[in-house]
């Protein structure tokens, strides 16, 4: 069974670094399907942020891309995501999640639990 | 980008009900690449439907797919009190892959 988890800090302060890190377990990043991380900002919808393949191809949504930047562990099977320059508007829970890959986009078949990222001095 | 949006916002009904969910695309959805998602209270969104029709794994036979281009239905046809959640449709035909707003299905 696939399993993901998220993990990094709950609290970040406005203007700084977001770090997040999904460890799977059940499969091996490095036997295929893409990885990704989507948000969902409290009582709204979601929001795709980005996926990425073991080789380190990605793929990020044209508005967050400047500030993204996702990479892979594949000794870990980990992967990760970091948003820079975070304001109030980036707290969200953010999920980690298989990509299954078609055409250039992608559909999520298993998420992790979520993670609570709160953006406040 | 291509905006999903879904009606009604909220649908209530009755255990035993057939429950049918609309989600309607600004543009075409390239192939039907329309999938359907169920969220409950503090949990992961699960996956239901991709490509329009196909049931993912594990999923009861109750949950149906429907629609092409830009109109799409989620279909349940007997309600369970286990599927009173917030459903989401997303399409993957074009990038960045977007989501609706959700419809939430209550208990009446």
């Amino acid at each position: 069974q696939v399993q993901l988890q998220e993990s990094g800090p709950g609290l970040v302060k406005p203007s700084e670094t977001l770090s997040l890190t999904c460890t799977v377990s059940g499969y091996s990043i490095s036997s295929g399907y893409y990885w990704g991380w989507i948000r969902q900002p409290p009582g709204k919808g979601l929001e795709w942020i980005g996926s990425i393949y073991h080789s380190g191809s990605t793929y990020y949504n044209p508005s967050l891309k400047s500030r993204v930047t996702m990479s892979v562990d594949t000794s870990r099977n980990q992967f990760s995501l970091k948003l820079t320059s975070v304001t109030a508007a980036d707290t969200a829970v953010y999920y980690c999640a298989r990509s299954y890959y078609a055409s250039g986009s992608f559909f999520y078949d298993y998420w992790g639990q979520g993670t609570l990222v709160t953006v406040s001095s | 980008e291509t905006v999903l949006t879904q009606s009604p916002g909220t649908l209530s009904l009755s255990p035993g009900e057939r429950a049918t969910l609309s989600c309607r695309a600004s543009q075409s959805v390239s192939r039907n690449y329309l999938a359907w998602y169920q969220q409950k209270p503090g949990q992961a969104p699960r996956l239901l439907i991709h490509g329009a029709s196909s049931r993912a794994t594990g999923i009861p036979d109750r949950f149906s797919g429907s629609g092409s281009g830009t109109d799409f239905t989620l279909t349940i046809s007997r309600l369970e009190p286990e599927d009173f959640a917030v459903y989401y449709c997303q399409q993957y035909g074009s990038s960045p892959n977007t989501f609706g707003q959700g419809t939430r299905l209550e208990i009446k």
